[in-house]
């Protein structure tokens, strides 16, 4: 069936450094891709998507790009502030189900000042 | 601007006792769905539902009871709470492309 796998966290980073969270998935067909980002106390919120191969989703500053060949999607960010600090979620969307995603176990993302 | 609201956000339960969290969204989407959120497991599908009238299992439904009977409206029924059930609930609405709204979480400790 369909997964999807994240690297594990904590991710702890200093302000204003690189971030890279890894994402790879396994789904038949084209698959649409999303990340969510999960800030404390709050429910999730869409920060980023990609419908098909080679697309690059892009929000706040974060970017993700579509990689079929490597079945990956991996979330980066160049500056990382204090307030990027959440819980990120890589997730696949196929359709043919009813609209369900399919959610990774998440990375917790600390940046310090 | 509402969107997707829950309650109660908190609720603690001893063990055989019953309660409704209630969930409703003000966008008319059709698809809703109910997700229990544990450490180092990311997010689970309780059930969820395609439209009034229409209901369906996720991966962990077991304990847990849905029904829809508007579109707006989704509660989530547990009959005879069980420690198991500690966990953090997010509801979430969608139109159907894909992109989920979730509500802020109602967490839950069963003693």
């Amino acid at each position: 069936g369909d997964s999807v796998t994240q690297m594990e966290g904590p991710v702890t980073l200093s302000e204003e450094a690189c971030l890279t969270i890894n994402c790879t998935y396994t789904a038949t067909g084209y698959p649409s891709l999303f990340w969510y980002v999960q800030y404390p106390g709050e429910g999730l919120q869409l920060l980023l998507k990609a419908t098909k191969a080679d697309d690059k989703g892009s929000n706040k500053g974060f970017e993700a790009t579509y990689r079929k060949e490597t079945t990956s999607f991996h979330l980066e960010k160049g500056s990382v502030q204090v307030s990027d600090s959440a819980v990120y979620f890589c997730a696949l969307f196929h359709s043919g189900g009813y609209n369900k995603l399919i959610f990774g176990a998440g990375t917790r993302l600390a940046v310090h000042p | 601007n509402a969107g997707v609201t829950q309650t109660p956000k908190f609720q603690v339960l001893k063990t055989g006792q019953s309660m409704t969290l209630q969930c409703a969204q003000d966008m008319n989407h059709e698809y809703m769905s109910w997700y229990r959120q544990d450490p180092g497991m990311g997010l689970r599908l309780i059930h969820y539902s395609v439209g009034a009238g229409i209901t369906d299992q996720g991966e962990v439904p077991n304990g847990y009871n849905v029904s829809r009977s508007t579109t707006e409206d989704f509660p989530l029924r547990l009959l005879s709470a069980a420690p198991s059930q500690t966990s953090v609930y997010f509801c979430a609405s969608s139109g159907g492309t894909g992109e989920l709204f979730f509500g802020e979480g109602s967490r839950l400790t069963v003693l």
